[in-house]
């Protein structure tokens, strides 16, 4: 049974500069959530993506966008990147029928702004 | 808005020790509880959950419970090992909108000692 898997596992990029990052969901899952954790801090809600849409989002900047896919993977866009964009960003999926409440974790990718 | 308050950190216990984390929340409605733990580099990981008042969730030797009274989901453990020294993360299923999504703290870092 596959998890949760994303790319890149680590990224480093400079500021103004575009990131795209990727998210493959726990097999037979259909929603994706993104969460956005910096260093020594929790996880903080992004979005979530449930049949191609944005369903809600947390307190993030325009610059922060998303796609899911037909097959359900997911990718997360940061625009415009900033130091304080540096952080662990963890994909999360879980089942629409279960009313997406247990969430199952990726390894995260890391990303350093310089 | 809801949110959620752990013990600070770290919990430092010797090998055999008794373990409890403490973990209140606010949230809106009833929400499902869950405690993940991180190992050091790593995504969360689902440790275990309950979703309904006086339920037990347990895994590996941890277990919860529901208390609505007290709005509370303190994690313990009989006995730790070394294995056990991580990141422990207690979040309540935020409702409302049109998604549920994972409230997280700081987190709780546990140091078991040989």
């Amino acid at each position: 049974d596959a998890g949760v898997t994303q790319s890149p596992t680590h990224l480093i990029k400079t500021r103004g500069q575009q990131v795209t990052l990727r998210c493959s969901p726990k097999s037979g899952h259909d929603t994706v959530s993104w969460y956005q954790q910096a260093l020594g801090q929790g996880p903080q809600f992004i979005f979530q993506y449930y049949e191609e849409e944005e369903r809600q989002r947390g307190n993030f900047p325009d610059r922060f966008s998303g796609h899911q896919f037909p097959n359900y993977s997911s990718e997360l866009n940061v625009n415009a990147l900033l130091l304080g964009d540096s952080a662990l960003y963890l994909c999360a999926s879980s089942l629409a029928l279960d009313n997406q409440e247990t969430q199952y974790f990726g390894p995260g990718t890391r990303l350093l702004v310089l | 808005g809801d949110s959620v308050t752990q013990m600070e950190g770290p919990v430092t216990l010797s090998e055999e020790a008794f373990l409890t984390i403490n973990c209140t929340y606010t949230a809106t409605g009833y929400p499902s509880l869950f405690w993940y733990v991180q190992y050091p580099g790593e995504g969360l990981q689902l440790l275990l959950k309950a979703t309904k008042a006086d339920d037990k969730g347990s895994n590996k030797g941890f277990e919860a419970t529901y208390r609505k009274e007290t709005t509370s989901f303190h994690l313990e453990k009989g006995s730790v090992q070394v294995s056990d020294s991580a990141v422990y993360f207690c979040a309540p299923l935020g409702r409302g909108g049109a998604t549920n999504k994972l409230i997280f703290g700081t987190g709780t870092l546990l140091a078991v000692q040989p």
